[in-house]
């Protein structure tokens, strides 16, 4: 089993669709979360944290719930520049920034 | 954030050859990795660069075969060394100082 698994993709929406992204994690001892976006031939770049209470950042919504080893991201209202592979990223033990990466999920909007 | 610069961007090499990619960062950081991600896949950590000790590795990965050096908080080194056509990947150097790991542009490596 991996450590980090997302959804399998690609999703494709139309332009103002929501999509929601689940990730699950198999390390209980993981510290921190994030959401990671990559552009196609890009580097990674971070998207969000994902804090415990859920936390929102414009039209992107992060939630993560310890019990389950559960992480999702929500993108409301959907752009075309919004296409991207989105990784979902768990640092396994606190160890400033040693982050382990789910196989992302690549997300396709359409005009 | 830091910027993290390497080199080269991309390189053609032949089996049985070694490379060795760059990473300069324009401030120290605290932590320095090793990614490499191939193709149609996620990011795979190689290992950790450690300033001025033997960088530690993730299961799979040896130091015969990507050894590291980090001499200042500044620069690290990746070498390929032996290349197989299996090496052919896009290996990134990251760096960290508060949690968030921020990337250079990665080198791409075909190998023929």
């Amino acid at each position: 089993r991996k450590e980090v698994e997302q959804d399998p993709g690609p999703f494709n929406v139309p332009e103002g669709a929501t999509v929601a992204f689940n990730c699950t994690y198999s390390n209980s001892a993981s510290q921190s979360f994030f959401w990671y976006r990559q552009d196609c031939r890009k580097e990674p770049k971070l998207l969000m944290s994902v804090y415990s209470s859920g936390n929102e950042d414009g039209r992107f919504t992060a939630q993560l719930n310890r019990a389950s080893q559960y992480i999702s991201l929500l993108i409301r209202d959907s752009k075309l520049s919004d296409s991207a592979t989105y990784l979902c990223v768990v640092n396994r033990n606190n160890q400033g920034g040693k982050l382990i990466f789910g196989q992302g999920t690549e997300l396709s909007v359409k005009p | 954030s830091a910027v993290i610069s390497q080199k080269p961007s991309r390189d053609i090499c032949q089996r049985g050859t070694s490379l060795t990619i760059q990473c300069q960062v324009d401030s120290q950081v605290t932590m320095m990795f090793w990614y490499r991600q191939q193709p149609g896949q996620s990011l795979t950590l190689i290992a950790t660069a450690n300033q001025g000790s033997e960088a530690t590795y993730e299961s799979g990965f040896v130091i015969d075969k990507f050894p590291i050096s980090r001499p200042n908080l500044t620069f690290s080194t990746l070498t390929v060394s032996n290349m197989s056509p299996e090496d052919s990947s896009i290996y990134l150097c990251s760096g960290s100082n508060t949690g968030e790991l921020f990337f250079g542009e990665g080198s791409r490596l075909t190998v023929l």
